[in-house]
């Protein structure tokens, strides 16, 4: 069956300093990798995705996120997090699963202190 | 008005009430989702529209009951509800539901829930 789990309920990070958000995935076959985030207050948005080719997704605002076969992961990264960066981000994978279906993560709020 | 819509976006209600959540996305797109999510779990899938058919029915309970005249419109009629359907109700839509990779969703503000 498909899965995504996002092991950490939250991030905190101090500003300046580099990110992970971390999600891994269980899919049969290719999977479709997605990342979403919702800011305080707004809805939910798309922020990247991996199809295939490349395995580094380079995003908005700095983010890039990783796909890694051999370990089904697909974490998100920043270089230096901004205070503005602080947000619920979830991890979806696309697959076939008796069909195509999107799944999504319980979701990682990551909060910058300045 | 562009992207996706969802009115109300505040609603209390009680057990007996009917109510009726709306949709509307102004993207060109064949498929919409409802989604309902609740704080500490990951978004569940309620129902998948594609060219107005219902294509995917995530076992949800019947006192919820969507519609979709048209592609650019999603309705959610909700009928006894229960104090634990309180959540967010996001919309969503995108280019198809089917096996195309380039599908990314766009979701609407979504629609606060209380059940009283």
């Amino acid at each position: 069956a498909q899965s995504v789990a996002q092991p950490e309920d939250q991030v905190n990070v101090a500003e300046g300093n580099p990110l992970t958000v971390k999600c891994t995935y269980s899919v049969s076959g290719n999977p479709y990798l997605f990342w979403y985030v919702q800011y305080p207050n707004r809805g939910l948005q798309f922020f990247l995705k991996y199809i295939t080719g490349d395995n580094l997704v380079k995003g908005s605002y700095g983010f890039e996120a990783e796909f890694n076969k051999s370990q089904t992961s697909f974490h998100l990264k920043k270089p230096s997090a901004l205070v503005s960066d602080s947000a619920l981000y979830f991890c979806a994978v696309r697959g076939w699963s008796g069909g195509f279906k999107t799944i999504f993560g319980a979701g990682t709020r990551l909060f910058v202190k300045a | 008005e562009t992207g996706v819509t969802q009115t109300p976006r505040h609603l209390v209600m009680g057990m007996t009430n009917k109510k009726s959540l709306k949709c509307e996305q102004h993207l060109g797109h064949n498929a919409m989702y409802w989604y309902k999510q609740s704080a500490k779990k990951p978004l569940e899938l309620m129902f998948v529209y594609s060219l107005e058919e219902r294509v995917e029915n995530n076992s949800v309970p019947s006192r919820f009951s969507p519609e979709c005249p048209n592609s650019s419109h999603l309705f959610l009629h909700l009928h006894t509800l229960q104090p634990e359907d309180s959540a967010l109700y996001l919309c969503a839509s995108s280019q198809s539901s089917g096996a195309g990779g380039n599908n990314e969703q766009f979701f609407g503000p979504g629609t606060r829930l209380t059940v009283l």
